[in-house]
């Protein structure tokens, strides 16, 4: 697709249980983010890939959060023992360059509701 | 405490009024960009601003960086309904240098017909 693709768009779990993420960026983009958005806040900054490395995972807000980018293009960020704490929208961006002078592209997010 | 405070938090406005964002910060931050966001979707880059005291016009939208780089203003003219959504501005501090971003907490704005 021509933009960065999430999915599910929605997950309901139960605390306790462990979820997995997926967001596909554009193709051929460089640098990929994921952030949380909390009901009526701004994103918070969760990690940083260039490529397959994470180079930054300083908002993982513990170490429940993890995630991947093997192959230097789709990411997965799962989250073990979920907790109601959790419940947000992760959202995915890539970027073709690896400085903000390039536009930052969002996915449509992936909305969490623990239970 | 919020590293990016944006004010109002809420905005109820009429259609072809005016209407400013403020985004204020005590640190500086090499770039600053604004997003709107309409619910159930992703942000949507609008501007990016990286002098201080840079002025970037997008039709009925003026967006501002200040002098020292720690704020920015975004000025709406004759609001329409179609502007309503959540406006978000976001920041790269100075030291990094691969996009990474700080939110403020963003503007819902709504605009009656």
């Amino acid at each position: 697709g021509a933009g960065v693709s999430q999915s599910p768009r929605y997950k309901v779990a139960k605390r306790g249980q462990d979820v997995a993420l997926r967001c596909d960026p554009i193709s051929g983009h460089v640098s990929l983010f994921w952030y949380q958005q909390a009901l009526g806040q701004g994103p918070e900054f969760l990690t940083y890939f260039q490529n397959e490395a994470q180079l930054d995972k300083s908002g993982l807000p513990s170490d429940r959060f993890f995630a991947e980018r093997p192959e230097g293009s789709v990411s997965t960020l799962k989250i073990q023992r979920t907790q109601q704490e959790d419940s947000a929208v992760y959202l995915c961006a890539s970027s073709s360059m690896g400085s903000l002078v390039g536009e930052l592209f969002f996915g449509e997010g992936s909305r969490l509701t623990v239970l | 405490t919020q590293l990016l405070e944006q004010s109002p938090q809420f905005l109820s406005i009429q259609e072809g009024e005016n209407l400013t964002v403020y985004c204020n910060s005590s640190s500086v931050f090499s770039s600053l960009q604004w997003y709107r966001q309409e619910p159930g979707e992703g942000p949507v880059l609008l501007v990016t601003v990286v002098t201080g005291g840079e002025v970037k016009k997008l039709k009925r939208l003026t967006f501002q960086f200040g002098d020292a780089r720690k704020d920015s203003s975004l000025h709406i003219t004759a609001a329409q309904p179609g502007d309503t959504g959540l406006y978000l501005c976001a920041g790269e501090l100075g030291g990094t240098s691969y996009g990474k971003l700080t939110f403020g907490q963003g503007t819902i704005l709504t605009v009656h017909p």
